[in-house]
This record gives C-alpha cells, sequence and structure tokens, in this order.
C-alpha cells in the first residue's frame, strides 16, 4: 500500500521561533499533497493543497505567509510554520494522492503534534 | 454551502452492531469516503461509495443513497479495538474533500 511518512511526530517549541515538518511519499510519487491541521475532538481542516513544483493553493482564512508550503519533489513536501505562537499548537497532518485511481484516495501520514510555549 | 453532518458520539457493545449515519450537501459529488481514526492517529481509509448501494468488506460496510445525500457506515461483531473516531468526508465538484466532525465511537464490554 502507499505509505505516508511525516517528521517530527512531536516538536514542542518556543513563541517565536519556527518549525518545519516533512511531509513523505515512501513508496510512490505524489502528484499532490494535502496539508491538514485537527484540533482536538474537531474535524481536518484543510489548510492548503500542494502539487510538485507549483505554488501551493491555500484554503480560505490561512495565512500563506505564516503557514510556508514547499512542494520541491514527488515525494517531499514541507510545511513551515513561522514565528509561531500558542493559537498554532495543533495536529498537522499531511495526505497525499498517489493519482493511480479514480476516486483519489488520499494516504495520510501519521500527523505531527506542535506545541509553542 | 458544504456540510457534512454526523452524529458527535454513539456508544455500543461489544459484539453487536452499530450504523454512523452521515448526511452530506456539497456542491457536485465525486464519492464520499469513511475514515478511521483512533486517538492521536492520522485517519486510516474504510470505504468508498461513488454508486447508490452497499459496499461490503469483512466486518464494515457502507451504504451510500446519492438522492438524499446520505450514507452509514455499519459496523458488525464489535471488537474493543473499533473504538475510534468515524470520519466521513464527501468528494465535492473539484474533487476536494469536505470532512465532518467525526463520529466517537466508544465500545463497551
Amino acid at each position: 500500500g502507499a505509505v505516508v511518512s511525516q517528521h517530527p511526530s512531536r516538536v514542542i517549541c518556543k513563541s517565536g521561533t519556527s518549525v518545519k515538518i516533512e511531509c513523505r511519499s515512501l513508496d510512490f510519487q505524489a502528484t499532490t499533497m494535502f496539508w491538514y491541521r485537527q484540533f482536538p475532538k474537531k474535524s481536518l481542516m484543510l489548510m492548503a493543497t500542494s502539487n510538485e513544483g507549483s505554488k501551493a493553493t491555500y484554503e480560505q482564512g490561512v495565512e500563506k505567509d505564516k503557514f510556508l508550503i514547499n512542494h520541491a519533489s514527488l515525494t517531499l513536501s514541507t510545511l513551515t510554520v513561522t514565528s509561531a505562537h500558542p493559537e498554532d499548537s495543533s495536529f498537522y497532518i499531511c495526505s497525499a494522492d498517489t493519482g493511480q485511481n479514480s476516486y483519489n484516495e488520499q494516504f495520510f501520514g501519521p500527523g505531527t503534534r506542535l506545541t509553542v510555549l | 454551502g458544504q456540510n457534512i453532518d454526523q452524529p458527535t458520539e454513539m456508544t455500543a457493545t461489544e459484539g453487536a452492531i452499530v450504523q454512523i449515519n452521515c448526511t452530506y450537501q456539497t456542491s457536485g459529488f465525486n464519492g464520499l469516503f469513511w475514515y478511521q481514526q483512533h486517538a492521536g492517529e492520522a485517519p486510516t481509509f474504510l470505504s468508498y461509495n461513488v454508486l447508490d448501494g452497499l459496499e461490503e468488506k469483512g466486518r464494515f460496510s457502507s451504504f451510500l443513497s446519492r438522492s438524499k445525500g446520505y450514507s452509514y457506515l455499519l459496523l458488525k461483531e464489535l471488537q474493543m479495538k473499533d473504538s475510534a473516531s468515524y470520519l466521513c468526508a464527501a468528494s465535492d465538484s473539484n474533487y476536494q474533500l469536505i470532512w465532518g466532525a467525526g463520529t466517537k465511537l466508544i465500545i463497551k464490554p
């Protein structure tokens, strides 16, 4: 099956610092990757969609200068939370679309729990 | 607007059957997904329906009625490990997933 990894799994940082989260497709090339955030007991909220080699498409209300997304290759996308603040503390999950089936199934990474002190 | 509704929480007994309902309203429709998410983990794919009817996969089955904007996930022979949140997501005309808030399923012995 399609495997997606994320690193780190947990990160604690001080307010004002930047944090980079990596999302990798391990056994397939991901034409499209998605970044979500999820607050406790809430649904997944799509932040942005990224395609390799092009700028990410951000959802309404998501600050693109704060959440920098780079999809440099077909197997790697990164999300950088710049100048993180406590309200950015959340569970960040990436997913990837293999582009190999007709219904665009997304395969999820294990998630990154970010805590900003 | 686009909207997904599913119950917040359900409780069932080990060995029993439970049905989790989901209603959706989307701009266009390209299928309905069910995902399972254990606490602190990422969602894992359970099922996909795009045509009306019931899709059976082992202990789990998923049903879709496009005319009613309705789906359900049916879990049989419940096991303690089935305790998790179950997320319903509809794919809209742009193939973007619109997610429900999830149904937390509690299994009691």
